[in-house]
């Protein structure tokens, strides 16, 4: 069974920059979900992705959006850079069993730093 | 909104000591409280998990309680070691038809274990 993998590892970009980072979900998760984690901060909620579909949003504006794909991996893409990106961005999978809560499995992060 | 509060943000015990981490959320529907352990550079790992319909939960050294009634969640560590020092994070999480891996996450502590 392998785990949740996430690349690249580690990104820099610039202020007005587009970015997409990838994820591999767990071995028979179909539900993936991306956060972000500032500095000294718990992870915060972007989005949720279900069977190709967005199905579950945070407080996050438009231009942090994703795909999930049919293997379910899925990308995290945010257009127009601000500094305030600058983050540990985060996929979680899940085995999507439903309306219940589930356990997440968490990647290794992708660290984001916009210059 | 969601909140949930976590204390202390850090926490210092020498080694064989028990350690309590208290976190208090905002929504009455969060039914799924786990607590993540991330070591520096690492990914969130689920260490513990309690859904509304149990009181309390014990793993080897690590428990979770839970109080609905005042929203209060804590997790003890007994018999601390060194290799315990991390930041633990405890979320909450409601689930439902949409948003099950939606996770609100509290600010975390610092467990630091001295030898």
């Amino acid at each position: 069974e392998t785990g949740v993998t996430q690349s690249p590892t580690h990104l820099i970009k610039t202020r007005g920059q587009q970015v997409t980072l990838r994820c591999s979900s767990q071995s028979g998760h179909n539900t993936v979900s991306w956060y972000q984690q500032a500095l000294g901060q718990g992870p915060q909620f972007i989005f949720q992705y279900y069977r190709e579909e967005e199905n579950g949003r945070g407080n996050f504006p438009p231009r942090f959006s994703g795909l999930q794909f049919p293997n379910y991996s899925s990308e995290l893409n945010v257009n127009a850079l601000e500094l305030d990106d600058s983050a540990l961005y985060l996929c979680a999978s899940s085995p999507g069993q439903g309306k219940v809560a589930e356990k997440l499995f968490f990647g290794s992060g992708t660290q984001l730093s916009v210059l | 909104g969601e909140n949930v509060e976590q204390h202390p943000s850090t926490l210092s015990v020498q080694e064989g000591d028990s350690a309590v981490i208290k976190c208090t959320y905002s929504d009455s529907a969060s039914n799924y409280f786990p607590w993540y352990k991330q070591e520096l550079g690492k990914r969130p790992q689920l260490i513990i998990d309690i859904r509304s319909n149990v009181g309390e939960k014990k793993d080897q050294r690590i428990a979770v309680t839970l109080n609905k009634t005042a929203k209060h969640f804590s997790l003890h560590i007994t018999e601390t070691q060194p290799e315990d020092s991390a930041v633990y994070f405890c979320a909450a999480s409601r689930g439902g038809s949409s948003n099950t891996g939606k996770l609100i996450f509290g600010q975390g502590t610092t467990l630091q274990v001295k030898p």
